[in-house]
């Protein structure tokens, strides 16, 4: 199953909503979940089964979706929020990753 | 809390193999969905394969098929991951990882930096 996010990077300001899309090769339910890496780092799940927020992430994280079409957004930018964010589906092996999205700083 | 240690960074010639190890502590080793993802410098994240240690089986991504194997012991919770035939685009940080069953990750080992050169 092939995982394709949208925008590849994103240039934004602190207070800004965001929104990062990914869409599914095939129907994969509610089986996405949502990481965010910093450089250096290992990646940090935000957001598993699509909507569920994991404990301890603020809660301006969210995500929506089913079936082939999900989103991550971000309702106000903080400035610790600026990194990398991949999807992942894990509906069927082997699980795939998005490409992942650059948030940047405008 | 699950807490993943990996061994140590490694230099391997080109067309040699590596193993890196992964030791788990706190949670449920064997029931867990243990994860490998690679990321090559400045690239994505790439899951090449996993295992739940109580069904032994691990299973594979396509392109690493033949070439990695994934194997876990339950006696000292500890995963290891075998990759073959090296060449310097396996040059990259490898990362266990482990979560429920449903193969989401919420635990990341700290990384085992592979360096593929002649």
């Amino acid at each position: 199953i092939q995982m394709t996010q949208s925008p590849s990077s994103l240039s934004a300001s602190v207070g800004d909503r965001v929104t990062i899309t990914c869409r599914a090769s095939q129907r994969i339910s509610s089986y996405v979940n949502w990481y965010q890496q910093k450089p250096g780092k290992a990646p940090k799940v935000l957001i598993y089964a699509s909507s569920s927020l994991q404990s301890g992430v603020p809660s301006r994280f969210s995500g929506s979706g089913s079936g082939t079409d999900f989103t991550l957004t971000i309702s106000s930018l903080q400035p610790e929020d600026f990194a990398t964010y991949y999807c992942q589906q894990t509906y069927t092996v082997p699980i795939t990753f998005g490409q992942g999205t650059r948030l940047e700083i405008k | 809390q699950v807490q993943l240690v990996q061994s140590g960074a490694e230099v391997k010639k080109p067309g040699s193999s590596v193993k890196v190890s992964c030791k788990a502590s706190g949670g449920s080793f064997s029931s867990s969905a243990i994860s490998w993802v690679r990321q090559a410098p400045g690239q994505g994240l790439e899951w090449m394969g996993g295992i739940i240690p109580n069904f032994v089986t691990a299973n594979y991504a396509q392109r690493f098929q033949g070439r990695v194997t994934i194997t876990a012991d339950k006696s000292t919770r500890t995963a290891y991951m075998d990759l073959s035939s090296l060449t310097s685009e396996d040059t990259a940080v490898y990362y266990c990882a482990s979560g429920p069953s449903d193969w989401r990750i919420d635990y990341w080992g700290q990384g085992t930096l592979v360096t593929v050169s002649s």
